[in-house]
């Protein structure tokens, strides 16, 4: 069975830095490419970062280039987010989804995702 | 960026009856050489994370019950519930993957009536 599961989300003041993890089992982690997606309050979805299998293609949102890192160790199964500079608008659930399309150099259609971890930016 | 843009916003529909959700991408998700819609469709239910109905516009993902279908081509989709169940009730979104960013609609949410 496919598990995703996140951790790592608190209460940070504005300016300050988290990182997120997501525990990946019960498939191939180092075949496939990974995402961060994450949803404000009562709000819609919004895709913030995608990381190729090998960890070489990497993007980000207009929103977080330059302040969020994505990384993978695939001996640990893990994916993470290192957030820095954070702001009130980055107070969301961020989830870890897997990308549906394998072998790809893009962000695709999300097919597993995790239950989340909330993040929230306040003094 | 592809701007995708749901209607209705909300719909109340009767156990049983039919719901149909439109959507739109301000330019075309359709990768000509290969013929396919780059379009997802996602159930969220309340306090869950997003599941995944429909990819490639109209490819039901495995174990997604077959009255969920997905329709259109180009720039116009709809998801339609055939037959509406108490499980149903959730916001529903539209995704494309043709190009970086991906881009979801502001969702469209599904209740009883």
């Amino acid at each position: 069975e496919v598990q995703l599961v996140e951790s790592g989300g608190d209460l940070v003041q504005p300016g300050g830095s988290l990182k997120l993890s997501c525990a990946a089992s019960g498939f191939s982690f180092s075949s496939y490419e990974m995402n961060w997606v994450r949803q404000a309050p009562g709000k819609g979805l919004e895709w913030v970062s995608y990381i190729a299998s090998s960890g070489s293609g990497i993007y980000y949102a207009d929103s977080v280039k330059g302040r969020f890192t994505i990384s993978r160790d695939s001996a640990k199964n893990s994916l993470y987010l290192q957030m820095n500079s954070l702001r009130a608008e980055d107070t969301a659930i961020y989830y870890c989804a897997r990308n549906l399309i394998t072998g790809g150099t893009y962000p695709a259609a999300f097919d597993y995702w995790g239950q989340g971890t909330l993040v929230t930016v306040s003094s | 960026d592809i701007v995708m843009t749901q209607s209705p916003d909300s719909l109340a529909v009767s156990l049983g009856e039919r719901a149909t959700i439109n959507c739109k991408s301000s330019q075309t998700v359709l990768y000509s050489s290969s013929n396919k819609n780059y379009l997802a469709w996602y159930r969220q239910k309340s306090g869950q994370p997003p599941k995944l109905l429909i990819y490639w516009a109209s490819t039901r993902e495995s174990g997604v019950p077959d009255r969920f279908s997905g329709s259109g081509s180009g720039t116009d989709f709809t998801l339609t519930i055939s037959s509406v169940q108490a499980e149903d009730v959730a916001v529903y979104y539209c995704q494309q993957y043709y190009s970086s960013p991906p881009t979801f609609g502001q969702g469209t949410k599904v209740e009883i009536k």
